[in-house]
């Protein structure tokens, strides 16, 4: 298993520019969900998802938009990117159903707008 | 969910246990204790979770009290690989988990 993967790893866009941070997952787990971390800071929950077609909002989720078509990923986009946007991005995914909910994480991808 | 506090740094020496504490006095009863762990700049990663009896797996132990306020994460012998943020966060363990990261505590395991 890959576990949870996302791309890019490292991204530089100008104030202004869209673009899609990728996430997808091999274990079929139905929550998925986009954190932000900023320096210093611990990981503030953006969107999540408990299912293809389920989506809703974490607690910073301005700015940001996600669909979930499938189980396996989870894109996250950026329509209109903003230096407040600057952030380390981590997405993660878990079983729906307990006790098996641990959530796994990806290794981030890095985005600064300047 | 119920708050958490947490020392922000610890030091413990390699091979020593590392004992780091976490209040969580406003938890409820269906609320459990996780913990994770984030190494320099990776994701976060799960280490345990309780709702009122200690645990153990292969990479710690987790000591509860009985009254529910406090909890203690311990890595029995730990290494220099243990050097991480630690999390401690109360949540309930059903549907979608919104884990709330605070602060955590820094710690560092010295040579």
């Amino acid at each position: 298993n890959a576990g949870v993967t996302q791309t890019p790893k490292f991204q530089v866009l100008k104030t202004g520019q869209s673009m899609t941070l990728q996430c997808a997952q091999d274990m079929n787990h139905e929550y998925m969900s986009w954190y932000r971390q900023d320096p210093g800071m611990g990981l503030r929950l953006i969107h999540y998802s408990v299912g293809a077609g389920i989506t809703d909002q974490g607690e910073v989720p301005n700015g940001y938009n996600v669909s979930r078509s499938t189980t396996e990923d989870f894109p996250l986009r950026l329509l209109s990117a903003a230096p407040s946007q600057t952030s380390v991005y981590f997405c993660a995914s878990s079983y729906y159903r307990e006790p098996y909910n641990e959530q796994f994480f990806g290794p981030g991808t890095r985005l600064t707008v300047l | 969910d119920a708050k958490t506090t947490q020392p922000p740094s610890m030091d413990c020496a390699e091979g020593r246990a590392a004992n780091l504490p976490c209040n969580h006095s406003t938890i409820s009863g269906n609320e459990y204790v996780y913990w994770y762990r984030q190494i320099h700049s990776q994701g976060p990663q799960y280490i345990i979770h309780g709702l009122k009896n200690n645990e153990t797996n292969e990479m710690a132990s987790l000591i509860i009290t009985e009254d529910r306020k406090s909890s203690t994460l311990i890595l029995p012998h730990a290494t220099l690989r243990d050097t991480a943020v630690y999390y401690c966060i109360a949540i309930v363990i059903q549907g979608a988990q919104k884990l709330v990261f605070g602060q955590g505590t820094r710690l560092t395991i010295n040579p």
